[in-house]
């Protein structure tokens, strides 16, 4: 199975700053990756798929590149409801598998 | 609206059984693959099961191979997980997923149903 690495774990920033979360594949998903968002006691919720579509109703301050292995999710100055905890997923065999999770924490 | 709403879920000892169901509403069930996926308490998503839109082709993670089976009944947009053999590792918040592509992303999440297993 494809084992996908998301780095950092906990990622510490302010309201306003930049945040870049980094997922790398055991070996290559073309684009067929996926980010999600997870709040505490919530489902989680697409943000981008394929590398760098934006879902539906996402705010452009989040954006997604990468291609082959390595996979970064942007997120522009970064608003309250933003800190959470991040998962990548990669659709390009079965089994779909997940990253770990990059928690983002308020500093 | 996609709806998807879980239901099944409780307490049962090591080596029960468990059938979770998923009643899914505003979209056209029999187009889409469908996934169960899990999260243990304090951890990360892990994938379960996967069914394609008609039925004919089922996957499943290698920790429920053997174990868990997955169906689906189209005329009653229903998603199922049949759940035996239960053990600890088993305990999550299992999630009904609506999938876009084979294999596929999920673009709409149900709200999850905890399953504890537990003497």
């Amino acid at each position: 199975e494809i084992v996908l690495t998301q780095s950092p774990d906990t990622l510490s920033l302010s309201p306003g700053e930049s945040a870049t979360l980094s997922c790398r594949a055991s070996q290559t998903v073309s684009r067929f990756l996926a980010w999600y968002q997870q709040k505490p006691g919530q489902a989680p919720r697409l943000l981008v798929y394929d590398a760098s579509n934006r879902a539906t109703g996402i705010p452009d301050r989040f954006s997604g590149s990468g291609s082959g292995t390595d996979f970064s999710l942007t997120i522009s100055s970064l608003e309250p409801e933003d800190f959470a905890v991040y998962y990548c997923q990669q659709r390009s065999v079965w089994p779909l598998t997940f990253g770990q999770g990059t928690r983002l924490e308020i500093k | 609206e996609v709806q998807l709403l879980e239901s099944g879920g409780g307490l049962v000892q090591p080596g029960g059984s468990l059938r979770l169901s998923c009643a899914a509403s505003g979209f056209t069930f029999s187009s889409y693959t469908m996934s169960w996926v899990r999260q243990a308490p304090g951890k990360g998503l892990e994938w379960v099961s996967g069914i394609s839109g008609s039925g004919g082709s089922r996957y499943y993670a290698d920790s429920v191979k053997g174990r868990f089976t997955i169906s689906r009944d189209n005329p009653k947009n229903t998603l199922y997980l049949q759940m035996n053999d239960l053990r600890a590792e088993d305990t999550a918040v299992y999630y009904c997923a609506k999938g876009y592509g084979l294999p596929h992303f999920v673009d709409h999440w149900g709200q999850g149903t905890l399953v504890t297993v537990s003497s």
